[in-house]
């Protein structure tokens, strides 16, 4: 089982639609999650973190199931604006490492 | 809040070639600096990482070297590239909030080696 594991996609949406994505993590020791935004050929930003009880921001909510190991990002009424890659990290075994999914590509149409 | 300075944004560079890349952080003292690498199709590797001046710790064998000459700068490095070197190569540097340490990049350095 890969570290980070998240569905490539893409996804293809309208605008003001509701889109989900998941992660599943194999270190059942992890602690630390993080949703991050990648536009083309630009840095990885830190969209969210991911707390034990969820947690929303605007219209983006995150959700952590540590028994199923998975995170889950979803997003409310979808904007142009974005569309861009969504990467799935959760801290690894070694020092300072956070390990990062190959990521879900989101595209927003009008 | 720290701010991360890489350049250059892009390069192109010749099997064979040598390679350095820079990066720079303002806004911190001693932090912990990361270099990362993302190929095409695959996600973000890290390659290096360094808790102080000289302290180097390599993830992954590779064909690259890192060092740390100075608390703020850290340098990423290769006598002769080859073509699996290209990509994009990012510095980080963790910012703690909390319980959690999140990452922040540099711009990146995209790198191909013809």
């Amino acid at each position: 089982r890969k570290e980070v594991e998240q569905d490539p996609g893409p996804f293809n949406v309208p605008e003001g639609a509701t889109v989900a994505f998941n992660c599943t993590y194999s270190n059942s020791a992890s602690q630390s999650f993080f949703w991050y935004r990648q536009d083309c050929r630009k840095e990885p930003k830190l969209l969210m973190s991911v707390y034990s009880s969820g947690n929303e921001d605007g219209r983006f909510t995150a959700q952590l199931n540590r028994a199923s190991q998975y995170i889950s990002l979803l997003i409310r009424d979808s904007k142009l604006s974005d569309s861009a890659t969504y990467l799935c990290v959760v801290n690894g075994r070694s020092q300072g490492n956070l390990i990062f999914g190959k990521g879900t590509k989101l595209s927003v149409k009008p | 809040s720290q701010t991360i300075h890489q350049w250059p944004a892009t390069l192109v560079q010749p099997v064979g070639s040598p390679l350095s890349l820079e990066c720079t952080v303002e806004g911190t003292s001693n932090p912990n600096l990361y270099w990362y690498r993302q190929a095409a199709g695959r996600g973000l590797q890290l390659l290096f990482y360094s808790v102080g001046i000289g302290q180097i710790s390599s993830e992954v064998p590779q064909n690259l070297s890192a060092s740390r000459p100075q608390d703020r700068q850290f340098i990423l490095s290769s006598k002769k590239l080859l073509l699996s070197d290209s990509g994009f190569y990012l510095c980080a540097c963790p910012e703690k909030s909390g319980t959690q340490e999140k990452l922040f990049f540099g711009s990146g350095t995209q790198l191909s080696v013809l």
